[in-house]
């Protein structure tokens, strides 16, 4: 079956530029994560939804950053005035439910390089 | 939330066994233990998880120690495909523990 899928997979911001990066999870899933990975580290937990409420934001680095999920289905990741320190890959995952230990689906990334 | 140990690399050989040690000593009773890997170039992929109990599924083993301290992944024939970054990740079973809080992981040379 279709796995989460994010666009675009490579995105190229002059700095100062705002950017939108989406997510498509998969169909039915109730919670959606985005989560940030810098060059040579373990990604790092940006924000998270259930539904269409935004129950943590807390890893969100600055407010810069911003997210939505207005259907409770695809979900967009808005990074105002890039600066050169948001270069990072992107992720998005999907799970199936709220809670318990399920696991999370990851898409491929976008891989943000602002210059 | 409690904080994993795990060697930064390993090697192994293509078709022996890998055993990829994890260590968890402030785990609390409520902390299921995850595996995650990520590929090159991919979104990580999700593993194994287990509670207490050794688990098996169609890609790895978990073995966790009696006293929950510690765990091994197993991975019982390494392929090349298997070469990835492996991180163990704790993740407690209650509305605060939504997110996964990534370490640094095991990166898994597999030679042929």
């Amino acid at each position: 079956g279709a796995g989460v899928s994010q666009s675009p997979r490579y995105k190229v911001a002059k700095r100062g530029q705002d950017v939108a990066l989406r997510c498509d999870p998969i169909s039915g899933h109730v919670s959606l994560f985005w989560y940030q990975q810098a060059l040579g580290q373990g990604p790092e937990f940006l924000t998270y939804f259930q539904n269409e409420a935004q129950l943590d934001k807390s890893g969100l680095p600055s407010d810069r950053f911003f997210a939505e999920r207005p259907e409770g289905s695809v979900s967009t990741l808005k990074i105002q005035r890039t600066q050169q320190e948001d270069s990072a890959v992107y992720l998005c995952a999907s799970r199936k439910s709220g809670h318990g230990p399920y696991e999370q689906y990851f898409g491929p990334g976008t891989r943000l390089t602002v210059t | 939330d409690a904080k994993t140990t795990q060697p930064n690399s390993m090697e192994s050989n293509e078709e022996e066994p890998v055993h990829l040690p994890c260590n968890h000593s402030t785990i609390s009773g409520t902390d299921y233990i995850h595996w995650y890997r990520q590929l090159p170039s991919q979104g990580p992929e999700y593993v194994i998880h287990g509670l207490t109990s050794n688990v098996n599924n169609r890609m790895a083993s978990l073995a966790i120690a009696e006293d929950r301290k510690s765990s091994t992944l197993i991975l019982h024939r390494a392929t090349l495909r298997d070469a990835a970054v492996y991180y163990c990740i704790l993740r407690a079973n209650n509305n605060a523990g939504n997110m996964l809080t990534f370490g640094g992981g095991t990166r898994l040379m597999v030679k042929p």
